[in-house]
């Protein structure tokens, strides 16, 4: 059925690194695609999204390349920062019956200075 | 401030109680959702509702109950809390298909059932 498999954290980076944080979904079709941000102690919020193949999403020094054909959506960022430390979540749109989002597992990400 | 707002934010309590969360946005939003997060960060809907409609109901006991007075509010009651209930409760909101759209999300509930 539908998924959204995402890469197993956690993840420790040293600041300035590079970040990729792997994303793959499977669906009838052609969703909508996000990446949610979870900072400790609150709720998620928005960090960019895509609505069609090849469109990439940006925001913040991050960004993700709707890939079609490979049905990914991995996120990217050239140099973390402490400020990054998070919980990422990929997410895509479900198109059937109630539009809703389907969630990947969560990846937690540590950035140390 | 514009926001998703819940009430409280801690939740402690024994099991076989009775108690609800409290869920507020005033950003104008049509749809409203209850997610639940699991002690591994897991995130699942559990309920939405557009315009006082209910629209999902995933595989939830029917011990939980969501109740929307009006388009601002949708609330959480849940009856005979087990210890398997206990996790962190997210409400959100959209503007529209939140399938496609932004949602919003309140900063949590943790529910410790004892």
């Amino acid at each position: 059925g539908d998924s959204v498999t995402q890469m197993e954290g956690p993840v420790t980076l040293s600041e300035e690194a590079f970040l990729t944080i792997n994303c793959t979904y499977t669906a009838t079709g052609y969703p909508s695609l996000f990446w949610y941000v979870q900072y400790p102690g609150e709720g998620l919020q928005l960090l960019l999204k895509a609505t069609k193949a090849d469109d990439k999403g940006s925001n913040k020094g991050f960004e993700a390349t709707y890939r079609k054909e490979t049905t990914s959506f991995h996120l990217e960022k050239g140099s973390v920062q402490v400020s990054d430390s998070a919980v990422y979540f990929c997410a895509r749109g479900v198109q059937t019956g109630a539009n809703n989002l389907f969630f990947g597992t969560g990846t937690r990400l540590t950035v140390i200075p | 401030d514009t926001a998703v707002s819940q009430t409280p934010k801690y939740l402690v309590t024994q099991m076989g109680n009775d108690k609800s969360i409290k869920c507020e946005q005033n950003l104008g939003h049509d749809t409203m959702y209850w997610y639940k997060q699991d002690s591994k960060k897991f995130l699942k809907i559990m309920f939405s509702y557009n315009n006082k409609e209910l629209i999902i109901n995933e595989t939830v006991p029917n011990r939980f109950s969501p109740k929307s007075p009006d388009k601002a509010h949708l609330n959480l009651h849940i009856n005979s809390l087990e210890l398997g209930d206990s996790a962190v409760y997210f409400c959100a909101s959209s503007q529209g298909a939140g399938g496609l759209n932004e949602q919003f999300f309140g900063p949590g509930t943790r529910l410790t059932v004892l």
